[in-house]
């Protein structure tokens, strides 16, 4: 089985500043995806970012990359440049088969 | 393209009913997960349907089931309604076998019994 755990609720960051969200996740698989979706107000889940397990390179999607450490089962994500738009809250995931397995989510405030 | 659509997009029930939740897939997916997201948490993986079977089920009893239809569409059905069940039920599809391709999600239903 996999988890994912995700230590802070809440976060905030200055607009424009840089700001890091955390995960960490145990699986004993060795072929598997790892995700951040954003969930604004209107409630649909949007991917952010994804990482191949098999791949050291991290992930990058413009303003928004990821630090994984595979060994440590780390997946953070950074935000750079913070945007008003950026306010949501923030799920990390992992993926086997297509099941997604889910952090309980950081919630993010942009100050103006 | 209209994405992934659910309907209804709230619903109000009342304890021991039973209801059903449908999702429309975004346009050449065929695969498609529910989950269930209780206020203040992550999605809780329900089951996953692909070529109008289930093909994958998480931890949630047998009052939860499912359909997929030969569109692909699908149907969550709930029984015997418990408080418990009041949540954010939200589809998400995929297209193709278990290669762990990019997940699109609905708005969700948001489900509350009474």
């Amino acid at each position: 089985a996999q988890t994912v755990t995700q230590s802070q609720p809440e976060m905030s960051v200055q607009e424009a500043e840089t700001v890091t969200l955390s995960c960490t996740y145990d699986t004993s698989e060795s072929d598997y995806y790892l995700f951040w979706y954003k969930q604004p107000p209107s409630r649909q889940m949007i991917l952010v970012i994804r990482q191949e397990a098999y791949k050291q390179q991290n992930a990058t999607e413009n303003r928004f990359s990821v630090n994984f450490q595979k060994a440590a089962k780390s997946f953070s994500l950074k935000i750079s440049d913070s945007q008003l738009g950026d306010a949501a809250m923030y799920f990390c995931a992992s993926s086997r088969n297509e099941k997604l397995t889910f952090g309980t989510g950081t919630r993010l405030t942009i100050i103006p | 393209d209209a994405g992934v659509t659910q309907s209804p997009t709230h619903l109000i029930k009342t304890r021991g009913q039973q209801v059903t939740l449908r999702c429309s897939p975004k346009s050449g997916h065929d695969t498609v997960s529910w989950y269930q997201q209780a206020l203040g948490q992550g999605p809780q993986f329900i089951f996953q349907y692909y070529e109008e079977e289930e093909r994958q089920r998480g931890n949630f009893p047998d009052r939860f089931s499912g359909h997929q239809f030969p569109n692909y569409s699908s149907e969550l059905n709930v029984n015997a309604l418990l408080l418990g069940d009041s949540a954010l039920y939200l589809c998400a599809s995929s297209f193709g076998g278990l290669g762990n391709t990019e997940a699109f999600f609905g708005q969700g239903t948001r489900l509350t019994v009474v």
